[in-house]
């Protein structure tokens, strides 16, 4: 199974600053097919998971541009340039490049 | 606009059975995969099952492979998963989530308690 770790667990942000949450794979992450299957989710307290990010960088409808998804192979970063209040919950990677699926442990948002 | 939702959960003693039900509404639901994702309380998300737009291709996590099975029925734009020899560790929140390779779309999600 490919094992996805994410750093750091938690991050206290100040409202206004960026932050940047990383996500590493035992494996690569490339399909055969070409693409990366490797995404982002928000999840905000008492509500179900959202997506931010697939196939490392594309932001999905209605995501803000503040949100950004990087890098290739087994190492991907999100980053958020400016903190806002609602960006606090928990955030997710995910890769669906090869069964089983298998998220990360999550990194909680808070603001300082 | 683009729903999915979840139906089903309950309180089950360990050992029983319960089937969840995910109907969809607002997109072609036979043209999609779909997964069933679950978090224990105050946990992180973990993979359940995933079965393709025809139903052809079936994966489960092995945690539950074996109790649980995956299915749906494109006439009625609903995904089920039905649950067998539940253990208390199945005790979650059960999210149905669309699309094969991103999770675009997720449901409100059901809880199943499993609980003498």
């Amino acid at each position: 199974d490919i094992v996805v770790t994410q750093t750091p667990l938690s991050s206290p942000v100040t409202l206004g600053q960026p932050a940047s949450i990383s996500c590493r794979s035992s494996q690569s992450l490339v399909h055969s097919d070409g693409n990366t299957y490797l995404s982002w989710l928000q999840q905000r307290p008492g509500q179900p998971p959202r997506l931010l990010i697939y196939k490392i960088s594309y932001r999905f409808s209605g995501v803000p541009d503040r949100f950004r998804g990087s890098g290739a192979g087994t190492d991907f970063t999100l980053k958020i340039s400016r903190v806002e209040a609602e960006d606090v919950g928990v955030y997710y990677c995910v890769q669906a490049t090869q069964f089983p699926v298998t998220f990360g442990q999550g990194t909680k948002l808070e603001i300082k | 606009q683009v729903q999915l939702v979840e139906s089903g959960g309950g309180v089950v003693q360990p050992g029983g059975s319960l089937r969840l039900s995910c109907a969809a509404s607002g997109f072609t639901f036979s043209n999609y995969g779909m997964h069933w994702v679950r978090q224990a309380p105050a946990k992180g998300l973990e993979w359940v099952a995933f079965i393709r737009y025809d139903g052809i291709s079936i994966y489960y996590a092995d945690s539950v492979k074996g109790r649980f099975h995956i299915s749906r029925d494109n006439s009625k734009n609903t995904l089920y998963l039905q649950m067998n020899s539940l253990r208390t560790e199945d005790t979650a929140v059960y999210y149905c989530a669309k699309g094969a390779y991103a999770f675009d779309i997720w449901g409100q999600g059901t809880m199943v308690t499993v609980s003498s």
